[in-house]
Formats: structure tokens, C-alpha cells, sequence
């Protein structure tokens, strides 16, 4: 089975840009969550979508926005990127029903300059 | 969430057994613990989770004091592999799915 996927694994942004990153969860998941890790911490919880519906979010700029599809797949949209938006974001997708694990993708390296 | 606190890091030999302590003294009756761990590069690894009683599955064992305060991971023959960043997390469950990660505890693992 497929576990989290997570595109693109890499990319730059310059100052002031926009950028949308994907998940899609493991089959069945209907629990996506996205964290951001900057260098040399723990990953910071951003938001969480539990079918299609905003179910927590983390202390983030209102620059930071998610969606979830019906397909259970997510983006993170975050705009006018700062260079402090620099960071590994990670996707995880867990069933969302009773105490479960969550299953995180690889990450999306992001770098602003 | 529960704060939890872990040292910031931990050496372990090669096939012996890695204890890595957790507190977490103001958990709640319905947080559970969750141990996560990430390797370099990679993204966190779930390893195991458990409310009172202690868990054991093909990775670990999960250890909590009877006053819940404080728990143990035990890696029972730790490899190279290992060698990672472990966190413990105390939140609820019932796909609540808000993790919230400390600075985890580095566990390096020699030969």
C-alpha cells in the first residue's frame, strides 16, 4: 500500500511569492494534518481537516490556508512567503476514528530566499 | 495537550537495550502518550501509544508509571537503524490529531 505522499519534495520561492503544496493520504484516511519543521526543531501543528472540515489549527498567520478535497487529498497554501516560511512541511493522515497513529509523508522542503 | 519532557539526548551500545524516560506530570485521565520518532531526513515515525497499562509491539516497549507522570520507551536491542530523534507526546485520542512536538531526545546508537 501507498503510504503519505507528499509534492514536491523540493522547491524554491522568492520573497513575496505563493506556494501550494499536496498531500494525499493513505487510502481509507480521512484525517490530514500539516506540520511545519524548521531546522534543528519539532514539527509545529498548522491545521488539521477531518472530512473536508477545519477541525483545529495551530498558531499560524491567517498567510497560512488549507483545504481538503473529496478525495481526501489536501494542499497548504501559504502566501506572501517570508524567508522564515523556510522549512520541511509535513502531511500526516491518520483514519481519524478512536485513538489512531497518524502517518506522516516525507515532507515538502520548502526554501523562500 | 500535556507538556512532556525528555533529555535532549542519549547514547545506547549496539544490541543493548535504549531507555528513553518521559515526564509528563500534568498529563490528563484522557491523554493518551504517544512515542514518535524521525529519522534524519525523514518524516516521523509513529512507534507506539498507550494511556495506563504498558504496550509492547514489534518495535517497543511502552512503560507508564502508575500515577501516569512519567513513562519509559524501551528499545529492547537497539541497531544502528535506530539512531534517530525520539519524541514523546502526551494528547488526546479519538482522532484528535494535534501532535505537539518538543525538542525530542537524540538517541545516537554505536557500535
Amino acid at each position: 500500500d501507498a503510504g503519505v505522499t507528499q509534492s514536491p519534495t523540493h522547491l524554491i520561492k522568492t520573497r513575496g511569492q505563493h506556494v501550494t503544496l499536496r498531500c494525499s493520504p493513505i487510502s481509507g484516511h480521512k484525517s490530514v494534518s500539516w506540520y511545519q519543521q524548521v531546522l534543528g526543531q519539532g514539527p509545529q501543528f498548522i491545521f488539521q481537516y477531518y472530512e473536508k472540515e477545519e477541525r483545529g489549527r495551530g498558531n499560524f498567520p491567517d498567510r497560512f490556508s488549507a483545504r481538503q478535497f473529496p478525495n481526501y487529498s489536501s494542499e497548504l497554501n501559504v502566501n506572501a512567503l517570508l524567508l522564515g516560511d523556510s522549512a520541511l512541511y509535513l502531511c500526516a493522515s491518520s483514519l481519524g476514528l478512536g485513538d489512531t497513529e497518524a502517518f506522516f509523508g516525507q515532507g515538502t522542503r520548502l526554501t523562500v530566499v | 495537550d500535556a507538556k512532556t519532557t525528555q533529555p535532549p539526548s542519549m547514547d545506547c551500545a549496539e544490541g543493548r537495550a535504549a531507555n528513553l524516560p518521559c515526564n509528563h506530570s500534568t498529563i490528563s485521565g484522557n491523554e493518551y502518550v504517544y512515542w514518535y520518532r524521525q529519522i534524519h531526513s525523514q518524516g516521523p515515525q509513529y512507534i507506539i501509544h498507550g494511556l495506563k497499562n504498558n504496550e509492547t509491539n514489534e518495535m517497543a516497549s511502552l512503560i507508564i508509571t502508575e500515577d501516569r507522570k512519567s513513562s519509559t520507551l524501551i528499545l529492547p536491542h537497539a541497531t544502528l537503524r535506530d539512531t534517530a530523534v525520539y519524541y514523546c507526546i502526551a494528547t488526546r485520542g479519538g482522532g484528535y490529531n494535534k501532535l505537539i512536538f518538543g525538542a525530542g531526545t537524540r538517541l545516537a546508537v554505536h557500535p
